[in-house]
């Protein structure tokens, strides 16, 4: 099931530079899409979410950005910390109300001090 | 902050045994979902459930799978005789549900070893 692709397995940024995870999804049906931080040994942590009525939803560093014609979204972190270190996934689906997570691989970023 | 507590942290068990996961959704959340993730591979939707039944499984929740709201507080999965290939880390998650922006709120997991 490759209906949400992460292409970067890992990410390496400096500590307070922008680090930029890209998503892509085939399923023309997804309307609703989230970002999720993950740290070893512990359950996806949500970050920000966006709806397709959208193309930009922001909160503090986390900005995410949609591009439905391409259908592709982006998570930018600015500036990155070190706590920031983490996997992040992708995840969308039809609808929001009790429906279905599909993930991406996931990407893994490491901030350097 | 309200959370998603799952236990136990660790559960192993021997090829063709039960087994039972537990989850204590957040306490105003309506719906309720297991994923899992087999180590390297994606996270997995199972199954969500709402109003005391299922409204949406997956492939892989056969008939082996069975899920439960047994009181007002705790969300089971049970896996009736395991597999090898159950081995993963199985999340719960809760959410309200009954918005556009609904987001689901993930337990720290279940880390599931069948031998």
């Amino acid at each position: 099931d490759q209906q949400v692709k992460q292409n970067s397995p890992s990410l390496s940024v400096q500590e307070g530079r922008i680090s930029i995870l890209n998503c892509d999804y085939t399923n023309s049906m997804f309307d609703y899409f989230l970002w999720y931080k993950k740290y070893p040994a512990e359950g996806p942590t949500f970050l920000i979410s966006i709806s397709s009525i959208k193309d930009k939803n922001e909160d503090g560093r986390f900005t995410v950005f949609l591009n439905k014609s391409a259908k592709h979204l982006s998570l930018h972190i600015v500036p990155s910390q070190p706590g920031d270190s983490a996997v992040y996934f992708c995840a969308a689906s039809v609808g929001a109300a009790g429906n279905k997570l599909t993930f991406g691989g996931g990407t893994r970023v490491l901030v350097k001090p | 902050e309200p959370e998603v507590t799952q236990t136990p942290s660790h559960q192993v068990t021997q090829m063709g045994q039960e087994v039972i996961l537990r989850c204590v959704p957040i306490s105003n959340h309506l719906y309720f979902y297991w994923y899992r993730q087999i180590l390297g591979q994606k996270v997995e939707f199972l199954v969500s459930f709402y109003n005391n039944e299922i409204s949406e499984k997956s492939e892989i929740f056969d008939d082996q799978f069975s899920v439960e709201r047994p009181d007002g507080s705790n969300f089971t999965l049970k896996i009736r005789s395991t597999k090898l290939e159950d081995s993963a880390m199985y999340f719960c998650a809760s959410s309200t549900g009954g918005t556009s922006t609904d987001t689901q709120y993930f337990g720290p997991g279940t880390r599931l070893t069948v031998l």
